[in-house]
């Protein structure tokens, strides 16, 4: 069964410092592992795949199929990246399925 | 280009009175589609699900029913509103599930 682990609901960092919001998987095949942002007032959107592995403002996901992970990970918060984030998997043809959130406070 | 509709943005109804949400998708074909409940602490929780006309799963049990009458449009029912109902509810659609979701804005639905 597909599953998606994101240990902490609130995560609360200085701005300037570095964001780690961890996502930890399971499933037994290939996996596709996405990141979702939502932004006060705003819907819930793509913010990066694994598959494209690009830097979105700023942020970065590895997929480590040793550890099962996705984190999401940037060097320096910024407080526009305060919101709600969302670790997903993908998998063929079968159901997205998402992480319970985390929630980015970047504190001036 | 693809578009998602969900409405209404906001509703407040009494306990024991019927609910209908309604999503459509726009700009595709054949798309899964998705109801979600979005809560404080509780995160983005699966409620239903659909592959096609007519095909629904059910993730959690619940007050709640979903049906797709047609392939771009799903449906999200109660005959009975529960206060427990209260909440946000997103629709999404993706064409797989290893591709990109699209959510909608989302209804707060308020039951008093």
């Amino acid at each position: 069964a597909q599953r998606v682990t994101q240990p902490e609901k609130l995560l609360s960092v200085f701005k300037g410092a570095p964001v780690e919001l961890k996502c930890n998987y399971s499933y037994s095949g290939s996996p596709e592992l996405f990141w979702y942002v939502q932004y006060s007032r705003q819907r819930l959107q793509l913010l990066l795949r694994h598959i494209s592995r690009e830097s979105i403002k700023g942020f970065t996901a590895d997929l480590n199929k040793g550890e099962t992970s996705f984190h999401l990970k940037k060097p320096f918060a910024q407080e526009e990246d305060s919101a709600m984030y969302y670790c997903a998997l993908g998998a063929g043809y079968q159901k997205v399925t998402f992480g319970t959130g985390t929630k980015l406070q970047v504190i001036p | 280009s693809q578009t998602i509709h969900q409405w209404p943005a906001t509703l407040v109804q009494p306990v024991g009175s019927p609910l209908s949400l309604e999503c459509t998708v726009e700009g595709t074909s054949n798309p899964n589609l998705y109801w979600y409940r979005q809560a404080a602490g509780r995160g983005l929780q699966l409620l239903f699900y659909s592959v096609g006309i007519g095909q629904i799963s059910s993730e959690v049990p619940q007050n709640l029913s979903a049906s797709r009458p047609q392939d771009r449009q799903f449906i999200l029912s109660s005959k009975k509103l529960l206060l427990s109902d209260s909440g946000f509810y997103l629709c999404a659609w993706d064409m797989a599930g290893g591709t990109e979701a699209f959510f909608g804005q989302g209804t707060r639905l308020t039951v008093v």
